[in-house]
């Protein structure tokens, strides 16, 4: 069974501050999906990535097959960021997706 | 473009009663799915869907039946709610596999079973 973790389970930073959020998982994988979910409980996704790293404004996204982890950072970060951040993993070639619970972040002005 | 339709937003319900949660897309995606979020626990994949007139279970498919008569719908039934069901519900769709394309999200529908 593939197990997805998060950590840290939650998160507080200053506004500004460069800011990382982990996910690790147990099998190998096909690809792995960021999404935020804010308060009023939409899910955005945010990216989408199978190798390397993707970058969209101040979010950078990066995954280490080997290593089986993967970590979103969150550069000059800004009140607006406050939200739940989602790790979710396919593994194989099928069609499902294993969630982890989510980080709450939190940042402060 | 709409995206993703959830409908209802809200509902009750007493246990035993059955529903239907509407998902709507306009996007021409290939892959549906059904999730319930539950607090202090990860998404979990109900039920989904590769393309009309195939569906599969997920997770916990329990409880719940789905058909996929069209592209472009995706509905969830409960056959007889329990308590156990109360949750948050989300729908969500891609063009194609979900190891090759991103999710688009409904606004979520909760739904509570007294």
């Amino acid at each position: 069974k593939n197990e997805v973790e998060q950590s840290p389970q939650n998160l507080t930073a200053q506004e500004g501050e460069f800011i990382t959020i982990n996910c690790s998982y147990s099998v190998g994988i096909s690809a792995l999906h960021w999404l935020q979910q804010h308060p009023g409980g939409g899910i955005v996704s945010l990216f989408m990535l199978s190798s390397g790293k993707k970058k969209h404004g101040r979010l950078i996204a990066t995954i280490n097959i080997q290593e089986k982890h993967s970590s979103l950072h969150i550069t000059a970060s800004h009140p607006r960021d406050s939200a739940v951040y989602i790790c979710a993993v396919n593994a194989g070639a099928n069609s499902k997706l294993t969630f982890g619970k989510g980080i709450t972040l939190s940042v402060r002005p | 473009n709409a995206g993703v339709t959830q409908t209802p937003k809200f509902q009750v319900l007493k246990t035993g009663q059955s529903m239907t949660l509407q998902c709507a897309q306009d996007m021409n995606h290939e892959y549906m799915s059904w999730y319930r979020q539950d607090p202090g626990m990860g998404l979990r994949l109900i039920h989904y869907s590769v393309g009309a007139g195939i569906t599969d279970q997920g997770e916990v498919p329990n409880g719940y039946n789905v058909s996929r008569s069209t592209t472009e719908d995706f509905p969830l039934r409960l056959l007889s709610a329990a308590p156990s069901q109360t949750s948050v519900y989300f729908c969500a769709s891609s063009y194609g596999r979900v190891w090759a394309n991103v999710l688009t999200f409904g606004a979520g529908s909760r739904l509570t079973v007294l």
